[in-house]
């Protein structure tokens, strides 16, 4: 079946650094890519999403680049602070069936002060 | 928060009892979606709706079934627990095929 991978599982870097998440998915046919935001007991948000129309999107510190070609795309997130450290996890729609996402295992960033 | 909310947030049921979950949304979106988020799996799709009485099965089906019967309700069934239900039960909306919005989320605890 669709299948989105995701790395690493764990990111811990130091206040105002830059953090790098990345996913490879397999459908060739994926148009679009969100990427959420999960802290700790609380829902899934939606930070930031790009469609295959597009390389890449930015928003204030955090940004997602697409390769079609090789099939991953990755979030960056600069200027890192204490209140990005949660999980985040990375999705791939997929027409297998009806339109519906695959999502990646996440990623759990901390961010050391 | 978009305005969706999960019933109820936390429940605790024995092995073989049926148990019901509701998603209701005032947004008035098509799409409606379950998902269990257990550690090491991330989010992993149950069910969809993609309208009133059109339901269609995720990658994690099996021991589940879904309604939808109005547009802003999404109801989901154990219809016998197992242990391996355990999990926590996510519902999300969306206006069309892209985005998609999460409700706070029901723990559910089998024993």
């Amino acid at each position: 079946g669709e299948n989105v991978e995701q790395h690493p599982s764990t990111l811990s870097v130091q206040e105002g650094d830059s953090a790098v998440i990345k996913c490879t998915y397999s459908d060739s046919a994926s148009n679009y890519f969100p990427w959420y935001k999960q802290e700790l007991g609380k829902r899934p948000q939606l930070i930031i999403d790009i469609r295959s129309n597009v390389g890449e999107k930015k928003d204030q510190r955090i940004a997602v680049t697409l390769n079609k070609t090789a099939k991953h795309f990755s979030l960056h997130i600069t200027e890192t602070q204490p209140e990005d450290s949660a999980v985040y996890f990375c999705a791939a729609s997929t027409t297998s069936g009806t339109y519906k996402y695959i999502f990646g295992t996440g990623t759990r960033l901390k961010v050391l002060a | 928060d978009a305005g969706i909310t999960q019933s109820p947030r936390h429940k605790v049921t024995e092995t073989g009892t049926p148990v019901t979950l509701r998603c209701h949304q005032t947004e008035n979106h098509r799409y409606m979606y379950w998902y269990r988020q257990d550690p090491g799996h991330g989010l992993r799709l149950i069910h969809y709706s993609y309208g009133v009485k059109d339901t269609d099965k995720g990658e994690v089906s099996d021991g589940y079934s879904v309604s939808r019967s109005k547009t802003e309700d999404f109801l989901l069934t154990l219809e016998s627990a197992t242990s391996s239900q355990t999990s926590v039960y996510f519902c999300a909306i969306g206006p069309g095929v892209y985005e998609q919005y999460f409700g706070p989320g029901t723990r559910l605890t089998v024993t």
